[in-house]
């Protein structure tokens, strides 16, 4: 079944305990994508990759870093998380030449205390 | 920057019309799209307008004016199951999003 898969669903932390949400397709599609989801806010782009080693800041990547090792996953991570980065989060992919189809993972929400 | 600006709620009678209207600023354009996320799920695809005019599948059309920075998302037929948040999204690789329209639609 082509799918995103995000690891943890739901995550309750404590300010400043680095910790990393996983992202992974097996639709070998090469763009993927962060996004928060706040009340009010809609949906941030965090940020986006287009390929194995290429990333690229979206509208609110302050306080988050990715990596694109593998085509199949996008790790965010977060290295002292604050309670403002408590929000939901959702990871995407896409083929390249059809960015705008994108597929979302099942989301993270995540309490940062 | 991007500057995307959608009504926050609407409702409709089953068996209705409903246009949700988008308007945008951009620095940039190259496409805007709409998205439907029903309550605790993850948002799914759409429609996609690059060209001005309409685009139609199925129950929902989706049109663009470029020149007016201006969209809307028309569902016909309204069934319950459309009850939902509507996002409209501009550009491209970098993405932007407008907050959403929550439609709801009453028997």
């Amino acid at each position: 079944e082509a799918q995103v898969t995000q690891n943890p669903r739901y995550l309750i932390t404590v300010t400043g305990k680095k910790l990393t949400v996983t992202c992974s397709q097996n639709m070998n599609h090469e763009y993927m994508s962060w996004y928060r989801q706040d009340p009010g806010l809609g949906l941030r782009q965090i940020y986006y990759s287009m390929n194995v080693e290429v990333t690229d800041k979206g509208d609110v990547p302050e306080g988050y870093k990715v990596s694109r090792k593998e085509k199949r996953n996008f790790p965010l991570i977060l290295e002292s998380p604050s309670p403002n980065q408590t929000s939901l989060y959702f990871c995407a992919s896409s083929p390249l030449d059809r960015y705008y189809t994108q597929y979302f993972g099942p989301g993270t929400r995540l309490t940062v205390l | 920057g991007q500057n995307i600006d959608q009504p926050t709620e609407m409702t409709a009678t089953e068996g209705a019309i409903v246009q949700i209207n988008c308007t945008y600023q951009t620095s940039g354009f190259n496409g805007l799209f709409w998205y439907q996320q029903h309550a605790g799920e993850a948002p799914t695809f759409l429609s996609y307008n690059v060209l001005d005019g309409l685009e139609e599948k199925g129950r929902f059309s989706s049109f663009l004016s470029r020149s007016k920075g201006y969209s809307y998302l028309l569902l016909k037929e309204l069934q319950m199951k459309d009850s939902a948040s509507y996002l409209c999204a501009v550009n491209d690789y970098k993405l932007s999003f407008g907050a959403g329209t929550t439609v709801t639609v009453r028997a």
